[in-house]
């Protein structure tokens, strides 16, 4: 199985900041990640899939890169709406799809 | 806009099976291209995918609960649902119902239900 190794579990930061996320696979899985916002109480909802690819409607502030297996989530200016937690999730290894452990995005 | 929403009994008891509903509104279950899934996130934790199915039937499990997973669709009513056969506690869990489009080179799970807490409990 492939194993998504999220990082950081959590992370605080300050309205402006700019804040990465990684996500690393255990083994390459070319393109196939998805990133996903889920703030508290809710249901998750996808913000990019194909490691780069903004859903529409979507801010841009939002962003998503791939470095061989290495993945990077980007919000490029931290606003108050943006706090929640992040989930990648991979689909190269199917049909089993899994998630990150998960970042905890805090202001 | 379409919309998902899971109903079901909130409490089982260790041993039985867990059952439920996901009610698909503003669009067709039987849209080609599109799964519809389940996925669980136990309390405080994160999110494990259980299982996938075809408006035609075909579906897809997580290895680690295929013994115990049925996935099935009701065309007629809009609907598919969720049976977990011989819970613990560890199955207790928010679930959500979510579409599920499988594509190349896009696969992915949006819109979700808002959720549902199953607790297993005696």
């Amino acid at each position: 199985d492939i194993q998504m190794t999220q990082s950081p579990s959590s992370l605080s930061a300050s309205v402006g900041d700019r804040v990465t996320i990684s996500c690393q696979a255990s083994q390459d899985i070319t393109n196939y990640l998805n990133w996903y916002q889920q703030k508290p109480g809710k249901a998750p909802k996808l913000l990019i899939y194909g490691a780069s690819n903004l859903v529409t409607g979507v801010p841009s502030r939002f962003s998503g890169s791939r470095s061989g297996t290495d993945f990077t989530f980007t919000i490029s200016s931290l606003q108050p709406e943006d706090i929640a937690t992040y989930y990648c999730q991979q689909y190269d290894d199917l049909p089993l799809y899994t998630f990150g452990q998960g970042t905890k995005l805090e202001i | 806009q379409l919309q998902l929403q899971e109903s079901g009994p909130g409490l089982v008891k260790p041993s039985e099976t867990l059952s439920l509903m996901c009610t698909v509104s503003g669009g067709s279950i039987s849209s080609n291209s599109y799964f519809w899934g389940w996925i669980r996130q136990p309390p405080g934790k994160g999110l494990e995918w259980i299982g996938s199915i075809y408006y035609a039937g075909r579906t897809y499990y997580n290895p680690s609960l295929k013994s115990r997973v049925t996935i099935s669709v009701d065309t007629s009513k809009n609907q598919f649902s969720l049976k977990l056969s011989s819970v613990t506690a560890a199955d207790t869990a928010v679930y959500y119902c979510a579409r599920h489009f499988v594509g190349v080179p896009e696969n992915w799970f949006d819109p979700w239900g808002q959720g549902t807490l199953v607790t297993v409990s005696s």
